[in-house]
């Protein structure tokens, strides 16, 4: 079964540099997403794209991130300096288009710690 | 804007009983409705899902849940726990008609004792 994948597993990172979360989303799908979950807490929303654009974005991605998909599979997410409280999992997801359902199937998470 | 309520933060069961975590939702039209669990450290695992039809939809590892249109409700159920179901529940809610995001609760974290 196609799934969504991401690397890296987990990613430590001292505070104030950039880090680029990669994930590739299921080969049909058009619709990507980037969810965040800081410990203990639940999961939101940071961003969602489609034809090469943000489609929609939280009060969460300010300046500091950014999403792009550099080529026909990848789709990543950059931090361009991090800061502790960028310490979280990190959800890719990825939807089809033109059903009738908006089904995301979500990868396993990158665990990023901000030193 | 939805969302979704799971008023138990922390619920504990014996193996072997029933269980029924609660969730309701706010949303103006009917919405799509999900249930996620999480292990420790682990990514989101889809249990099951309801879009249309059916109000009781069966879910892997034996879950089920019903949507209740007038209670704003979609509780998880499952008839008897396995030691191997502690983990952290999630329930969500999608927007019918776009590719909007899907909103989070707070989740239920499950412990299982024996």
């Amino acid at each position: 079964e196609p799934e969504v994948t991401q690397t890296p597993s987990h990613q430590v990172t001292q505070m104030g540099q950039e880090v680029i979360l990669r994930c590739v989303p299921i080969s049909n799908h058009l619709y990507f997403y980037w969810y965040r979950q800081i410990l203990g807490q639940k999961v939101e929303f940071l961003v969602s794209f489609y034809n090469n654009e943000i489609s929609e974005k939280s009060e969460i991605f300010d300046d500091q991130f950014s999403v792009e998909r550099p080529d026909g599979s990848n789709f990543t997410l950059k931090i361009r300096s991090t800061k502790l409280e960028d310490s979280a999992m990190y959800f890719c997801a990825s939807t089809q288009v033109g059903t009738s359902y908006n089904e995301q199937f979500f990868g396993p998470g990158t665990r990023l710690t901000v030193l | 804007a939805q969302s979704v309520t799971q008023p138990d933060i922390h619920i504990t069961v014996s193996e072997g009983a029933s269980l029924e975590l609660r969730c309701n939702y706010s949303y103006g039209a009917t919405p799509y409705l999900f249930w996620y669990v999480q292990s420790p450290g682990q990514g989101l695992q889809l249990l099951l899902k309801y879009f249309s039809g059916d109000t009781l939809v069966q879910g892997i590892k034996g879950f089920e849940a019903e949507f209740k249109r007038s209670q704003s409700s979609f509780n998880l159920r499952k008839p008897s726990v396995h030691w191997s179901d502690a983990a952290e529940y999630f329930c969500a809610v999608g927007v019918r008609g776009g590719y909007q995001k899907v909103t989070f609760g707070i989740g239920t974290k499950l412990q299982v004792i024996p």
